[in-house]
């Protein structure tokens, strides 16, 4: 079954920072990707963070705690375009492949 | 590079009838994978290929599912008979991980809109 956890809907403001959790249920994971969707595209990869601490990538930014199994997505200085559907899927010992689930559903407000 | 390639880019269909689903993957991936997503369940993985052999067809919901992969360059997804609770936006993807490797950046196509009527 999935393994990973992140919250299903996330609503913020223009101009503003949001953070979009993501947490394992198995442990020694190899690392934690990160991908957007726009309603009707294709998924597009963000980041990937191999090793614990922080990735900074323009206004994105990805964070990974291997020892708490945890990590996020930050996304700062929000713009309207951002609002899409965030996965951080499941690599952990999966033979090369990724376990997507249903993602985070970010929705930007004027 | 022009990307992943799928066609037909929508396909509407009658219960019962063959489909089929075309991909060719970015020159030089070595492994593909075909995903499913709908509302209810997401974006599932149907089955994964690594240098043209099937690693893993798990995902692959039942018999009326099969997939090839006859050189590097194409693969196909094929639903026989169809039924309308396939209806769903159907992706490939192409990686040039190592199959087994921690890292494994996707490149997904545009996705095919499926709808069994």
């Amino acid at each position: 079954g999935q393994s990973l956890e992140q919250p299903s809907e996330v609503t913020a403001v223009e101009g503003a920072i949001v953070q979009i959790n993501c947490t394992y249920q198995t442990s020694g994971f190899y690392g934690l990707s990160w991908y957007q969707q726009h309603d009707g595209g294709a998924p597009t990869f963000l980041s990937y963070n191999a090793l614990d601490g922080l990735e900074e990538t323009g206004r994105f930014s990805s964070f990974l705690s291997r020892s708490d199994s945890y990590g996020y997505l930050l996304l700062q200085e929000l713009q309207m375009k951002d609002s899409a559907s965030y996965f951080c899927p499941d690599g952990h010992n999966q033979g090369g492949k990724l376990i997507f689930g249903q993602g985070t559903e970010l929705s930007v407000k004027p | 590079d022009a990307g992943v390639i799928q066609s037909p880019r929508h396909e509407v269909t009658e219960m019962g009838q063959e489909v089929t689903l075309r991909c060719k993957p970015i020159s030089g991936h070595n492994s593909l994978f075909w995903y499913r997503q709908t509302m209810m369940r997401g974006l599932e993985l149907l089955i994964y290929f690594n240098n043209n052999v099937p690693i893993d067809d798990s995902g692959m919901p039942e018999d009326r599912f099969s997939a090839k992969m006859p050189n590097a360059s194409f693969s196909t997804l094929k639903i026989q008979p169809s039924e309308p609770r396939d209806s769903a936006v159907y992706f490939c993807a192409s990686s040039s991980g190592l199959a087994g490797g921690p890292y494994n950046e996707q490149f997904f196509g545009p996705g095919t809109r499926l709808t069994v009527l």
